[in-house]
């Protein structure tokens, strides 16, 4: 059982659109991280987030993490075709070990 | 190299043959920890090694499966009897921790396909 929904599971834009990914749970996380992965690799590490109502800047990427710890959302500005990959949301449980959503996958079309 | 590497990075075996997967973790971490993810989902735990000692398996590692984390360096992930429900990407992942802080560093994963 997924702890985390992410939605939308499937998303499609052109470059130069703006995008957001929802990460959703009725539990209470001590933090959450943002992966990206491309096909056929392990996921990549973007982001920790451990506050509630936190808010981290990569570039053109925006996470937050909402102010009860249950939710987060990753908004990409601008995208690039760089963008296209699977996004993951994981929260923390103890010991440090993640419960990952099922993904969103984003395609930036040229 | 300060990446976490797996071996083999594909595994095509016959139903009821056993697999063998080799994760070598970012040297100065102390916690390694395998994960499964299958085709459209994201990845689930199955258990973690801090050292040599492993603290923790998860339901979904039956007794057909084990993991070694001999001398706390590199370590292995045997599949017996392997089935077709056992098809997935295996991911070993290494953990830095500095207080709040932590960061996995994943490898590009075994995917294994039972036939």
């Amino acid at each position: 059982t997924q702890l985390l929904e992410q939605s939308p599971q499937f998303l499609s834009i052109q470059e130069g659109e703006n995008l957001t990914v929802y990460c959703n749970s009725s539990s209470v996380f001590s933090s959450l991280q943002w992966y990206r992965q491309e096909p056929g690799e392990g996921p990549v590490l973007l982001v920790t987030v451990v506050t509630g109502g936190e808010v981290k800047k990569l570039k053109r990427l925006t996470f937050q993490f909402g102010d009860a710890r249950k939710d987060s959302s990753l908004h990409i500005t601008a995208a690039q075709t760089g963008d296209t990959g699977l996004y993951l949301c994981a929260g923390t449980l103890n010991d440090y070990k993640l419960s990952f959503g099922a993904g969103t996958t984003v395609t930036v079309r040229a | 190299d300060t990446g976490v590497s797996q071996n083999p990075r594909h595994k095509i075996t016959k139903r009821g043959q056993n697999v063998t997967f080799r994760c070598d973790p970012i040297s100065e971490h102390n916690r390694l920890y395998w994960y499964r993810q299958t085709l459209g989902q994201g990845p689930e735990f199955l258990t973690y090694f801090q050292n040599e000692a492993q603290l923790e398996k998860s339901r979904l590692l039956s007794d057909r499966f084990s993991a070694e984390r001999p001398k706390g360096s590199f370590s292995t992930l045997e599949i017996q009897r392997t089935e077709q429900g056992d098809s997935a990407m295996y991911l070993c992942a290494s953990l830095t921790m500095a207080g709040r802080n932590y960061g996995y560093t994943f490898g590009s994963g075994t995917r294994l396909t039972v036939v």
